[in-house]
């Protein structure tokens, strides 16, 4: 069964001020996505960033980037110029390729922006 | 978003008490999806659904059921709700490029009691 892992339960960071997110996963597939998913106070699940597997090139979004490495099986969210907007749960979340496939989501983690 | 609504948004409910929740989507999307948040969880699967009385387990769907008749609404129901139920569920269709972005709806906070 696939697993994600999001090793930091908390983090913070100054406004203005740079700060990446760790997520691992395990598969045996070689065709699948993952995403980033922000989930302010108000509950709604955003989404942040996807990446699919057969792409050697990270996706950015803004100020939002991912590090993907697919060998390592390795996909941290990396937030520039962070703002207190940015202050959220996120989720690392895999999904194998195919129609009905479910998204697995790791534990989260909780961004802190100070000001 | 209009695409998806869960409804209540908030219950309080008796231990043992059934509970139905339901999700209404308006974009005619095959596959619909129950998940739970709980602290420490993350979101896990209860139920999916690919399309109308087709429905399959999660891998936390013990003391839930759901139903399918029209392709817009997928119903979870506690069949005797109990106070570890207690969580946020949110419910999710496919959308996006090649339909592989969950978008969720806005969650229903159900707490037993």
């Amino acid at each position: 069964a696939q697993t994600v892992t999001q090793s930091q339960p908390e983090m913070s960071v100054q406004e203005a001020e740079t700060v990446t997110l760790s997520c691992t996963y395990d598969t045996s597939e070689s065709d699948y996505y993952l995403f980033w998913y922000k989930q302010p106070p108000s509950r709604q699940m955003i989404l942040v960033i996807r990446q699919e597997a057969y792409k050697q090139q990270n996706a950015t979004e803004n100020r939002f980037s991912v590090n993907f490495q697919k060998a390592a099986k390795s996909f941290s969210l990396k937030i520039s110029d962070s703002q207190l907007g940015d202050a959220a749960m996120y989720f690392c979340a895999y999904r194998r390729q195919g129609g009905s496939e479910k998204l697995v989501f790791g534990k989260g983690t909780k961004l802190t922006v100070n000001p | 978003d209009a695409g998806i609504t869960q409804s209540p948004r908030h219950k309080v409910t008796e231990t043992g008490t059934p509970v139905t929740l339901r999700c209404h989507q308006t974009e005619n999307h095959r596959y619909m999806y129950w998940y739970r948040q709980d602290p420490g969880h993350g979101l896990r699967l209860i139920h999916y659904s690919y399309g109308v009385k087709d429905t399959d387990k999660g891998e936390v769907s013990d003391g839930y059921s759901v139903s399918r008749s029209k392709t817009e609404d997928f119903l979870l129901t506690l069949e005797s709700a109990t106070s570890s139920q207690t969580s946020v569920y949110f419910c999710a269709i496919y959308r996006g490029t090649g339909n592989t972005e969950a978008f969720f709806g806005q969650g229903t906070r159900l707490t037993v009691v």
